[in-house]
Order: C-alpha cells, then sequence, then structure tokens
C-alpha cells in the first residue's frame, strides 16, 4: 500500500518561517508534489520536485530526499493569507495510468 | 469555461437516489480523475481516465461508476446514494505526464441524508 504521511495542525505567527514534513513510503515515485488548499476552494499546484535538493519560489521553498522517502514544505515571511491546508502528493508513473496520491493534509494556522 | 467546471457546487441527496456529478474540462487534457476529500482521510482517488474512452479503478471506487465519452466530459455517477457518501468530491485533469500537475475543478460537496 501507499504511506503517506505529515502532521495534522500547525500554528505559526505572521512573519515567521513554518517547515512543513513528509514522509512516504509507496511502491513508485516519479515525483512530489505540494499543494495548497484554502478552505471551502480547490488544491493549487504549488511545488514538484523530481530530484534531490531544494527548490525554491519566492516565499516557498520545496525540499526532496529520494534516499529518505521525505520532503519539506517551508513557508518564510508568513502572511495572514497563507492560512491553509497544504497537500504533499506522490506521483508514479504507472502502466495502467499515472496516479497521484495524497497524505492527509497539514492545516497551517498564522497568528498576527 | 477556463479550466475545470463543476456541477453542481452542492447537493442534498436522499439516501438511495441516483445522482451524477458533472466535470468538464477546456485545456484538452487527456487524462481526468475524480477524488472524494474527507476530513482527516486527505484526497483518495475514486477513478480516473487516461484518455477518451478508457477508464479505471482508483482507491475507492465502490458504489460509483464512470464513462468517458470525449476528452471534455467526465462525469461520476452514485448509482444508489448512501450516507457513507457525504463528501466533498473533485475533478482534476493533466496532460498525461503528470509533470504540470493537476488542476482541480472547484469541488462539489454532497451530502446524503
Amino acid at each position: 500500500g501507499q504511506n503517506i504521511d505529515q502532521p495534522t495542525e500547525m500554528t505559526a505567527t505572521e512573519g515567521a518561517i513554518v517547515q512543513i514534513n513528509c514522509t512516504y513510503q509507496t511502491s513508485g515515485f516519479n515525483g512530489l508534489f505540494w499543494y495548497q488548499q484554502h478552505a471551502g476552494e480547490a488544491p493549487t499546484f504549488l511545488s514538484y520536485n523530481v530530484l534531490d535538493g531544494l527548490e525554491e519560489k519566492g516565499r516557498f521553498s520545496s525540499f526532496l530526499s529520494r534516499s529518505k522517502g521525505y520532503s519539506y514544505l517551508l513557508l518564510k515571511e508568513l502572511q495572514m493569507k497563507d492560512s491553509a491546508s497544504y497537500l504533499c502528493a506522490v506521483f508514479m508513473i504507472k502502466a495502467a495510468g499515472n496516479k497521484l496520491t495524497f497524505g492527509g493534509g497539514t492545516r497551517v494556522l498564522v497568528k498576527p | 469555461i477556463a479550466g475545470i467546471t463543476q456541477a453542481p457546487t452542492s447537493q442534498i441527496l436522499a439516501a438511495g437516489r441516483r445522482m451524477t456529478l458533472r466535470c468538464t474540462q477546456d485545456m484538452r487534457h487527456n487524462a481526468m480523475y475524480w477524488y472524494r476529500q474527507d476530513l482527516g482521510l486527505g484526497l483518495r482517488l475514486i477513478h480516473y481516465s487516461n484518455t477518451a474512452g478508457t477508464t479505471g479503478k482508483g482507491e475507492v471506487p465502490d458504489g460509483y461508476s464512470v464513462s468517458r465519452a470525449n476528452t471534455d466530459d467526465f462525469p461520476l455517477t452514485l448509482a444508489s446514494a448512501v450516507p457513507s457518501q457525504t463528501s466533498v468530491y473533485f475533478c482534476a485533469s493533466s496532460d498525461g505526464t503528470g509533470a504540470q500537475g493537476y488542476t482541480f475543478g472547484s469541488g462539489t460537496r454532497l451530502t446524503v441524508v
């Protein structure tokens, strides 16, 4: 089976940094996505890591270590609008069809 | 239409009734997916379609069926709704390689009573 774990909830202060960890044990691996989802809305794409290392995109960075089955999403200079759920998802290319399997999501609450 | 459109936005349905959730995309994506999202369980794949004319079962397919008559449309049908199917349903599409990520619709909130 597929196992993707991330913390349920995190709280941080406006202007601070928060790191959301994701560990995975899956039957295959072709990449790891991070999505942001505000309450009552659709998930939106944040980042995609295929190779090991850090990918930086503005205030958001994502890291991947394939040998450790580990990724993290780093949110810097937190803003109130960053209060949302962050979803880690493993992408697998299979003969029967590509699959994107999600973790349970981490709800981040940013306080003033 | 821009991206993925789902209808209805929300619905209250009596148990035992049949219901079809609609999903249409205008990006000419080959692959389409249906997920359900429940508190604490994240997004779980119900059914998928790699290309028009083909469909496959995901992680939680029981009680649901899909069809893919053309590239743009991917309806999800609940033949006889049960309360455990109360959930938020998201349709998504991708270009097939997946490398550009999946694009999600705005979701359908379904309550079965």
